[in-house]
């Protein structure tokens, strides 16, 4: 099974700050790889799909890169409404593993 | 409108079996591949398995944490999809998702649609 491993697993920004989440593979998933944003109490909405896609309706602050088994997650300037717990996916081969998550705050 | 509501979810004990419910609408049921995703209280997503379409003979593919316990399955004519749980354990207390696999026009490598989920609770 393929292992997805996220970073850092919280994070405290100010609003305006940019912001970066990786997620490594552990073997290579090709771009298949799809981001999701799980406010509190709320279900998980997709983000981006094939590493670096913008789902239709997402606010283009966020973006998404990398290939093989290194991606990224990519806020390029924090709003409040972007506090959420955010995960990456495996979607190259099942099992279709998501990882740990991260949380983010504002500072 | 992509619509997927789950129900069926209740407390059960240990060992237990349950059957979890995923009704479908606003989209090509039939054409869809489905996925259950699940995420106990206070971690995070877990897939579970998943279900193809006809084309595809509705394979199959879990977990291994659920794998020969759970069974995925799909009435095309109700727009449902199933999920019996059997030889249920206190580790499998979670909400429950369905979930589509988007078009392929669009996010088909990525969950575009999610149901609201429902709770599943094994204790004695």
């Amino acid at each position: 099974d393929i292992q997805m491993t996220q970073s850092p697993s919280s994070l405290s920004a100010s609003v305006g700050d940019r912001v970066t989440i990786t997620c490594r593979a552990s073997q290579g998933i090709n771009n298949y790889l799809a981001w999701y944003q799980q406010k509190p109490g709320k279900v998980p909405e997709l983000l981006i799909y094939t590493a670096s896609t913008l789902q239709s309706g997402v606010p283009s602050r966020f973006s998404g890169s990398g290939s093989g088994t290194y991606f990224t997650l990519t806020i390029s300037s924090l709003q409040p409404e972007d506090v959420a717990t955010y995960y990456c996916q495996n979607f190259n081969s099942v099992p279709l593993t998501f990882g740990g998550g991260t949380k983010v705050e504002i500072k | 409108e992509v619509q997927l509501v789950e129900s069926g979810g209740e407390l059960v004990q240990p060992g237990g079996s349950l059957k979890l419910s995923c009704a479908a609408s606003g989209f090509s049921f039939s054409a869809s591949v489905i996925h259950w995703v699940r995420q106990a209280p206070g971690k995070g997503l877990e897939w579970v398995g998943r279900i193809r379409s006809k084309p595809n003979n509705y394979a199959t593919a879990y977990a291994a944490s659920v794998k020969d316990r759970f069974t995925i399955s799909r009435d095309d004519f109700k727009n449902t999809a199933y999920l019996q749980m059997n030889s249920l354990k206190t580790e499998d207390t979670a909400v429950y998702h369905c979930t589509r696999r988007g078009p392929n026009d669009s996010a088909d490598y990525a969950f575009d649609s999610w149901g609201q989920g429902t709770l599943v609770t094994v204790s004695s």
